[in-house]
């Protein structure tokens, strides 16, 4: 099965510029995740989606990034404006909701550096 | 989610066995132990996951404690492209939570020749 799409793998912006991701999830996931990993620490929780409603956004810095995902498949995050601590790669992953312990399947993320 | 604990680094000879420790001495009885890993510049891998017993899938063997407290990865024949960043991550079962992974710093395994 084909994993999951991220697009651009890499962009660079300036600082309070805007810049939104693209992710496509595995066919037939019903749940998406948006991770930030910053560079030497693990992945962390932005937001993640249940089909199309939003289940956990607890972590999402809300006054800059936004999230969503249309029609249940794919989603889109974007940051507005930027800050230069927003350097990171952002990972998407998603999982076949619904089947007890099913992992999670991650994009190769998009790197993201703010200057 | 419980907390886990894991060495910062581990060497390993290529053809030998990887061994990973991973420490989760306050996981509680519905809670699963997941690896994952990450190669540079990619997203992190499913390796395995376990409960109770030990399982063994065509990646890797987990190893998990009669009391729980901890388990071991182990990578029968590690190769060069096994040097990445391992994870150990305490989930509650997908009933109880979100499904979402909570990850730490993770083990770098470098796999030398």
């Amino acid at each position: 099965e084909a994993g999951v799409a991220q697009s651009p793998r890499y962009k660079i912006i300036e600082k309070r510029q805007s810049v939104a991701f693209w992710c496509n999830p595995i066919s037939g996931h019903a749940t998406l995740y948006w991770y930030q990993q910053i560079l030497g620490q693990g992945p962390k929780l932005l937001i993640q989606f249940q089909n199309n409603g939003v289940v956990d956004d607890s972590q999402l810095p809300k006054d800059r990034f936004s999230a969503e995902r249309l029609k249940g498949v794919d989603s889109t995050l974007k940051i507005q404006p930027a800050k230069l601590e927003d350097s990171a790669v952002y990972l998407c992953a998603s999982r076949a909701g619904g089947r007890g312990n099913s992992p999670l399947h991650f994009g190769n993320g998009t790197r993201l550096t703010v200057t | 989610d419980a907390k886990t604990t894991q060495p910062t680094s581990m060497d390993c000879a290529e053809g030998r066995a990887a061994n990973l420790p991973c420490n989760h001495s306050t996981i509680s009885g519905n809670e699963y132990v997941y690896w994952y890993r990450q190669i540079h510049s990619q997203g992190p891998q499913y390796i395995i996951h376990g409960l109770k017993n030990n399982e063994t899938n065509e990646m890797a063997s987990l190893i998990i404690t009669e009391d729980r407290k901890s388990s071991t990865l182990i990578l029968p024949h590690a190769t060069l492209r096994d040097t990445a960043v391992y994870y150990c991550i305490v989930r509650l079962s997908y009933s109880s939570n979100t499904g979402k992974l909570i990850f730490g710093q993770g083990t770098t395994l470098q796999v030398k020749p």
